[in-house]
């Protein structure tokens, strides 16, 4: 069974930095692209970055370019989120998502449960 | 940028009811790289259709989507107690990788 687990998730302020970790199990976690797709309280599915299989490829939207980096250790089977110069509007929920294969413009096919980001001062 | 817009903002319904739900996207991009998810109460979204039409495992086959170019659909032809969640729908590929805001089912 594929299994996503996030963590790293909390309380920062304005300003401030996290790092989010998803390990990926029941999988060969190197031949998928993977991504983060974050959802504020209520709201809809925002896609935040996405990474190639062997991590050369890196992919951000228009609001957190700059701030925010992607990774991956293959060998952990694990994939990060570090997030800088975090901003009230960067509060949500932030899923680790698998992409449907190699490819990072696949659909994803699995989620992790998510971990909640809380930028308030 | 795409933009994906749903229809109905909510949509409600009784168990075995057929429900019918839209999706429309602002750019047309030639295939059919088009998805559907549901999400219930604090769970993760769950994959349902991919590639406008094809059923991920384990879906039932009550669920079924439809569409192609700008339109897409999904339908759920008898509704379950576990149907009422929210929807979204997906627009993926190199060109665009976008969601759509979302329709809650609920019961009625």
């Amino acid at each position: 069974e594929v299994q996503l687990l996030e963590s790293g998730g909390g309380l920062q302020h304005p300003g401030g930095s996290l790092r989010l970790s998803c390990g990926g199990s029941g999988f060969i976690f190197n031949i998928y692209a993977m991504s983060w797709v974050r959802q504020a309280p209520g709201k809809g599915l925002e896609w935040v970055s996405g990474i190639s299989v062997a991590g050369g490829s890196t992919y951000y939207s228009d609001s957190v370019r700059g701030r925010f980096t992607i990774s991956r250790d293959n060998s952990m089977k694990t994939l990060f989120l570090q997030m800088n110069t975090l901003r009230p509007e960067d509060t949500a929920f932030y899923f680790c998502a698998r992409h449907g294969g190699a490819s990072y413009d696949r659909y994803i096919d699995n989620w992790g449960q998510g971990t909640l980001v809380t930028v308030s001062s | 940028e795409i933009v994906l817009t749903q229809s109905p903002g909510t949509l409600s319904l009784s168990p075995g009811e057929r429900a019918t739900l839209s999706c429309r996207t602002s750019q047309s991009f030639g295939t059919n790289n088009f998805a559907w998810y549901q999400q219930r109460p604090g769970q993760a979204p769950r994959l349902l259709i991919y590639a406008a039409f094809n059923r991920a495992a384990g879906i039932p086959d009550r669920f079924s989507g439809s569409g192609s170019g700008t339109d897409f659909t999904l339908t759920i032809s008898r509704l379950e107690p576990e149907d009422f969640a929210v929807y979204f729908c997906h627009q993926y590929g190199r060109s665009a990788f976008a969601f759509g805001p979302g329709t809650t089912l609920d019961i009625k």
